[in-house]
């Protein structure tokens, strides 16, 4: 049963540490979405990538955040430092491009931050 | 600009009957429209999705409907089942974007 798989699942820590997480997409998915949820903003997207490209990071703190993915089995998204506001369920989704697929995004079951 | 909203953020409705949830969007160029479910400590999962060509589309239980002229989307759920209750998401993606954009979500809880 293919899925989207994040780790970790829950991770608390002290400000100003270093938190990456992880996310291994479908395989032969070729993007890939970073997306923060909390009850105030929503579903916000951080960051996507095409073929292991990045499209679009507008929505990420550039100053803090990163994403990356080092080869098409694994996406990442550090924060450093991390601060209080960010904590936040970070969702990660793969799919297909739209008009190759349908569109539709397979999300992860999320990792939940909490920065103390 | 890109702008996804919900007209309500809560419904109740019971157990069998129908429910409809409603999502207005801003932008004209957007093409294509999924509706997610988040049901507690999950990720969204995939209900329907919609092109801008079509004005109706129909799973099972759920139908999706597409107003262009006024920029409305809403999904019905037919005889709703405790299974029901979650979040729900309409998205669109925007012609040449690429991106998924989410509205703020209703959750809808079912009443036995």
């Amino acid at each position: 049963d293919a899925r989207v798989t994040q780790t970790p699942r829950h991770k608390v820590t002290e400000m100003g540490q270093e938190v990456t997480m992880r996310c291994q997409p479908i395989l032969g998915h070729n993007t890939v979405f970073w997306y923060r949820q909390t009850m105030m903003q929503g579903l916000e997207l951080l960051a996507y990538f095409r073929n292991r490209a990045p499209l679009d990071d507008s929505g990420m703190p550039k100053d803090r955040f990163s994403a990356e993915m080092p080869d098409a089995t694994l996406a990442t998204l550090k924060i450093q430092p991390s601060e209080p506001r960010d904590s936040a369920v970070y969702f990660c989704a793969s799919g297909l491009a739209p008009g190759v697929g349908t569109g539709e995004l397979f999300f992860g079951e999320g990792s939940r931050l909490t920065v103390l | 600009g890109e702008s996804v909203g919900l007209h309500l953020p809560t419904l109740s409705v019971q157990e069998g009957d129908n429910s409809i949830i409603n999502c207005a969007y801003s932008n004209s160029a957007s093409d294509y429209f999924i509706w997610y479910k988040q049901e507690s400590g999950k990720g969204p999962q995939f209900i329907i999705d919609i092109r801008s060509n079509m004005d109706k589309r129909q799973g099972q239980r759920v139908t999706v409907l597409l107003n262009k002229t006024v920029k409305h989307l809403s999904l019905q759920i037919a005889a709703t089942q405790p299974g029901d209750s979650a979040v729900y998401f309409c998205a669109e993606i925007i012609q040449g974007a690429q991106k998924l954009v989410f509205g703020q979500g209703t959750r809808l809880t079912i009443n036995p």
